[in-house]
């Protein structure tokens, strides 16, 4: 198995525009986690799915932000419009037997 | 609202040395504590779960131990070496969802 897949590694985008960031759970895996990862908050839940229905979503920061898993082996975190305080590596992880298995995360630099 | 803390924040330690990572946590209600390995540029590897019901759990070098009464869990870690350079974080699991220290992050020099 090739784990969780997220792309792209790295994002840079101006203010303002959208970001689209993207994972694939590992096959099997019914839960799906998004977190953020910053220096100064460490890593912060921001929602998470089970069986593809949003369980959890009050670690989003605001309406900027927005997450879909349309099936079961793919999601996506978006921020409309983008702003430099979203920098951070947001990080995607799928749940199986009381673990929980993490990507490589997406670098994201907003200018 | 459970809050997770790790000291040290960091550590710098020799080549073979035994050392202790601790984790505390302000609710005891947990159904389960997880440490996790995060290296430079990567995402977090499961390193040790234990259960609320276990004292503790084994891993090759690594020993977890977990006192649910008074809020702590330490990691050890044996004959350290400079490839057990990164950074540790626990987690606890509250119903849900993993809450998460913000880690301790370790070198070892040769």
């Amino acid at each position: 198995d090739a784990g969780v897949i997220q792309s792209p590694r790295h994002e840079v985008t101006e203010m303002g525009q959208e970001v689209t960031l993207r994972c694939k759970p590992i096959s099997g895996h019914n839960s799906l986690f998004w977190y953020r990862q910053t220096m100064m908050r460490g890593l912060e839940l921001l929602i998470y799915f089970n069986n593809n229905v949003p369980i959890d979503d009050s670690g989003m920061p605001e309406d900027r932000f927005s997450a879909k898993m349309p099936n079961a082996s793919f999601s996506t975190l978006k921020i409309q419009p983008s702003e430099p305080r979203d920098s951070a590596v947001y990080f995607c992880a799928s749940w199986y037997n009381e673990k929980l298995f993490f990507g490589s995360g997406t670098q994201l630099s907003v200018l | 609202k459970q809050e997770v803390t790790q000291i040290p924040a960091a550590l710098s330690v020799p080549e073979g040395e035994n050392l202790v990572l601790n984790c505390s946590f302000t609710d005891s209600a947990i159904y389960n504590l997880q440490w996790f390995r995060q290296d430079p540029g990567k995402g977090l590897t499961s390193l040790l779960l234990i259960q609320s019901s276990q004292r503790e759990q084994t891993s090759g070098r690594l020993n977890a131990s977990l006192d649910k009464s008074s809020g702590r869990s330490t990691l050890y870690i044996a004959a350290s070496q400079p490839g057990d350079s990164a950074t540790y974080l626990c987690a606890v699991k509250d119903t849900d969802k993993l809450i998460f220290g913000t880690g301790t992050r370790l070198q070892v020099f040769p």
